[in-house]
């Protein structure tokens, strides 16, 4: 199971951190990604990191602005979102990834979503 | 990054139909595509990883074929609970690129 929380209203410029809680599996054995959906909108895959925190990649939307962390000791995803912006108003899901170690595969779990809205 | 464009983005049918959805992706993926499900207010749901395996629990009315750059998924007899927005995923690159998604509509 994956619980996304931390979402809310912010204004344009500030930061927000999303949480997501992992359950049911072995959190340090796999890649974990967020993915967001703004309103009306298709889905966007927005960062990977690796199950052992050394490899992370980003969408160039967000490269710069958002980090993702891990505490494998809390099964523990993170978002870290930095100078956001009005366009990054969207629903963030955490989803697990199918592969062990390499998180080169599909998801086969997600969370149920957390809203961002920024706005002044 | 790998484009991934979906068509059509709506699809009007009837409960019954056979309809099918394809996804093109800009550059080969191999067979490393992901089908999901997403019904209003809800996360997408896997149906089909690797082009054409079906996800444990997924109705068999579902399939998907095609490999390198083009891919299909069918829904072979639509029932009502089928209607819903279907998107696409390549995986072959560690920055994951979904399609536009295509919204399947009772008509």
């Amino acid at each position: 199971q994956l619980v996304e929380s931390g979402g809310g209203v912010v204004q344009p410029g500030r930061s927000l951190r999303l949480s997501c809680a992992a359950s049911g599996f072995t959190f340090s054995n796999y890649g974990m990604h967020w993915v967001r959906q703004a309103p009306g909108k298709g889905l966007e895959w927005v960062a990977l990191i690796s199950y052992d925190e050394n490899n992370e990649y980003y969408a160039d939307s967000v490269k710069g602005r958002f980090t993702v962390s891990r505490d494998n000791s809390k099964n523990r995803l993170y978002l870290q979102m930095n100078s956001l912006r009005t366009d990054d108003t969207a629903v963030y899901y955490c989803a697990k990834d199918w592969e062990v170690g390499a998180a080169g595969g599909y998801f086969d779990y997600w969370g149920q979503g957390t809203l961002v809205t920024v706005s002044s | 990054d790998i484009q991934m464009t979906q068509s059509p983005s709506t699809l009007s049918a009837f409960v019954g139909d056979r309809v099918t959805i394809t996804c093109r992706a800009s550059q080969s993926i191999s067979s490393w595509l992901a089908w999901y499900q997403q019904k209003p207010g809800k996360a997408p749901e896997l149906l089909i990883y690797r082009a054409s395996y079906l996800e444990s629990g997924v109705p068999s009315r579902f399939s998907g074929s095609g490999s390198g750059t083009e891919f299909t998924l069918t829904i072979s007899g639509l029932q009502v609970d089928d209607f819903a927005t279907y998107y696409c995923q390549q995986y072959n690159s560690y920055r994951r690129t979904f399609g536009q998604g295509t919204k399947v509509e009772i008509k």
